[in-house]
């Protein structure tokens, strides 16, 4: 199955700096990118995805930075507030219909 | 709105006891996923399926089965329930074939003892 590394496992940030975790990825058939966000004792929820056809996509305060040929892809939040803090998950769907987390990235923004 | 819902939110079980985890999903999805959560381990894949009756092995089957008579509804079943599957379980589930949004469940902390 797809192998993908995520980096780095946590992260502390003061408020407002921005925060970057990168995922890499082995299967270069994979063509849809997806970061997951999970808060304290809840689901994991989508929060932006990327597919290969572009390498860069914005959502407000967060973004996502493709790079296919070198196999991997960036969350990028700026201006990071305190409700930032959570769990981060990078996917990659496999070419049997599953879909492979990254081991995720605690995401700790102090006030 | 998509719901995914898991049976149980806790859960606590014997040692060798047979256990049963379901999940439930209202939106025709045809994607099933079932996930193990563990600190430092991410989101691990145990099994998952693509179609009623269909079934793949993920990463960490062994211990475990799953079953998927109808479209909405995907089991997991641990045989005999061990110590070391105590663990935050994730069912999951999406539309087309691992290129669109996967919707989780709430999920079930399951304890062995």
């Amino acid at each position: 199955g797809e192998n993908v590394e995520q980096h780095p496992s946590t992260l502390s940030v003061q408020e407002g700096d921005s925060a970057v975790i990168k995922c890499t990825y082995s299967d270069s058939a994979s063509n849809y990118f997806p970061w997951y966000k999970q808060e304290l004792g809840k689901r994991p929820q989508l929060i932006i995805d990327i597919r290969s056809n572009v390498g860069e996509k914005k959502d407000q305060r967060i973004a996502v930075t493709l790079n296919k040929t070198a196999k991997h892809f960036s969350l990028h939040i700026t201006e990071t507030q305190p409700e930032d803090s959570a769990v981060y998950f990078c996917a990659v769907p496999g070419n049997n219909n599953d879909m492979r987390f990254g081991a995720g990235t605690r995401l700790t923004v102090k006030p | 709105d998509v719901k995914v819902t898991q049976s149980s939110r806790y859960l606590v079980k014997r040692t060798g006891e047979k256990v049963f985890l379901e999940c439930v999903q209202d939106m025709d999805h045809e994607n099933m996923f079932w996930y193990r959560q563990d600190p430092g381990l991410g989101l691990r894949l145990i099994y998952f399926s693509y179609d009623v009756k269909m079934k793949e092995k993920g990463d960490i089957p062994e211990g475990y089965s799953v079953s998927r008579e109808k479209k909405e509804r995907f089991s997991l079943i641990l045989e005999s329930a061990s110590t070391n599957q105590t663990s935050m379980y994730l069912c999951a589930s999406s539309l087309m074939r691992g290129w669109t949004e996967a919707f989780f469940g709430q999920g079930t902390r399951l304890t062995v003892v």
